[in-house]
């Protein structure tokens, strides 16, 4: 069973600190992803990676970087924290970006408050 | 601009009955639909398919329904029981032209099934 484990449960920063939130996943999947969860606005995808050292801007990039160093983790850069990025962050990994048959499986999420 | 959007915040349904959860899309492009049910304090979990070519899935208690002209699906569950209570996620699948699929959510229904 896949299994993408985020370190921390929930993180309390303060503004203008520099934030990293951390995910691993244990399947040997190609592709990583970092979402946030907003009440009335769903998931939205901020950036993903479809191999080592590469990624991908997703919708919402601005006040994010990534970094992808190894396969099996995909870290979540806040370079200057904001409270507006007081959110649920979850990453999720798939087996492959071009099949229909690769859902993603998620971590439990990242609780992040920006004071 | 919300290109997946669930109309309902919430719904409620006594257990033993039908619960349908409705999703409504923008973008014709779209070739894959999802649905990922979401427990608190846990990450989403893939629940059923269905592709831009078929207009019914059926897996156990859920059916998928796709209604391509009204570019309209919804997710029925019978018949419904307390352990369905969680927030469900519409989600939809388009290719870009790397190859690379691009995932995109909706807000979200919470769905309350009680005893």
């Amino acid at each position: 069973d896949v299994k993408v484990t985020q370190s921390s449960r929930y993180l309390v920063k303060r503004t203008g600190e520099k934030v990293f939130l951390e995910c691993v996943q244990d399947m040997d999947h190609e592709n990583m992803f970092w979402y946030r969860q907003d009440p009335g606005l769903g998931l939205r995808l901020i950036y993903f990676s479809y191999d080592v050292k590469m990624k991908e801007k997703g919708d919402i990039p601005e006040g994010y970087s990534v970094s992808r160093e190894k396969k099996e983790r995909f870290s979540l850069i806040l370079e200057s924290a904001s409270t507006n990025q007081t959110s649920m962050y979850l990453c999720a990994s798939s087996r492959s970006l071009s099949s229909y048959n690769s859902p993603l499986h998620f971590g439990n999420g990242t609780r992040l408050t920006v004071t | 601009d919300q290109q997946v959007k669930q109309n309902s915040p919430s719904l409620s349904v006594q257990e033993g009955r039908i619960s349908i959860l409705n999703c409504d899309y923008t973008n014709s492009m779209f070739d894959y639909f999802l649905w990922y049910k979401k427990y608190p304090a846990e990450g989403p979990t893939f629940l059923i398919s269905i592709s831009s070519i078929k207009d019914k899935n059926e897996d156990g208690r859920f059916t998928v329904f796709l209604n391509k002209s009204a570019k309209h699906l919804s997710l029925h569950i019978v018949p419904s029981q307390p352990g369905d209570s969680a927030v469900y996620f519409c989600a939809a699948i388009h290719f870009l032209n790397t190859g690379f699929q691009k995932l995109v959510f909706g807000t979200g229904t919470r769905l309350l099934v009680s005893p």
